[in-house]
């Protein structure tokens, strides 16, 4: 069964430190990997996209990065600020199959 | 360039009724799918339409069905409306999967 676990589930930081979010997967075929983030209420934006042949992505403030053989990606978050207090999630495409399969996700709050 | 648009963005309906959510991916982009997010389950798999064709459905009764027209625009229909289909149903398009997902905000879907 594919699955996708993100720790933690929830995260309380104060402003400006660096953090970092977890996320694996038990099938290391996968193709592309994508973080996103959802506010309360809200659709989903992507963050970063990660295709399967590479390592890493950046973004302004944001690192993800991709580690099939073990199953394993990072997102780091740099100098947080409370506006990046949201959940975010990752998922990656199942091959073949046309979808996206999901964590659970990690709620994050920065603190002013 | 215009992201995914769902309408509506809210709906209240009573059981036993049935209901229709549309979707309108981003310009060029001919794959659509669709997900349910409840508290519970997190993000699950509806289905997806590329170029009008099915090419793959999650594991839901079929009281859940969807369609694509010729334009990329998608529909997804739910029948006999139960409690449990109280939700957020969200759009997704792509370019060619499994390229980056971009998500509409969602319809918020309330069964009484």
């Amino acid at each position: 069964k594919q699955e996708v676990t993100q720790i933690p589930a929830a995260l309380s930081v104060p402003e400006g430190e660096n953090l970092v979010l977890n996320c694996s997967f038990t099938d290391s075929a996968i193709y592309n990997l994508q973080w996103f983030r959802q506010d309360p209420g809200k659709g989903l934006t992507s963050l970063l996209l990660i295709q399967s042949s590479q390592r890493e992505q950046t973004s302004g403030r944001l690192n993800a990065s991709l580690d099939k053989s073990s199953g394993r990606s990072t997102l780091y978050i740099a100098a947080s600020q409370p506006g990046d207090s949201a959940t975010y999630l990752c998922a990656h495409w199942v091959d073949s199959s046309y979808k996206l399969i999901f964590g659970s996700g990690t709620r994050l709050l920065v603190r002013p | 360039k215009a992201g995914v648009t769902q309408t509506p963005r809210y709906l209240i309906k009573t059981r036993g009724q049935q209901v229709t959510l549309s979707c309108s991916p981003i310009s060029g982009h001919r794959s659509v799918s669709w997900y349910q997010q409840t508290p519970g389950q997190g993000l699950q798999f509806l289905f997806e339409y590329f170029s009008e064709t099915q090419r793959n459905k999650g594991n839901f009764p079929g009281r859940f069905s969807g369609r694509q027209f010729s334009n990329s625009r998608s529909e997804m229909n739910v029948s006999t409306l139960e409690l449990g289909d109280s939700a957020l149903y969200l759009c997704a398009s792509s370019l060619t999967p499994p390229g980056g997902a971009f998500f509409g905000q969602g319809t918020r879907l309330t069964v009484v």
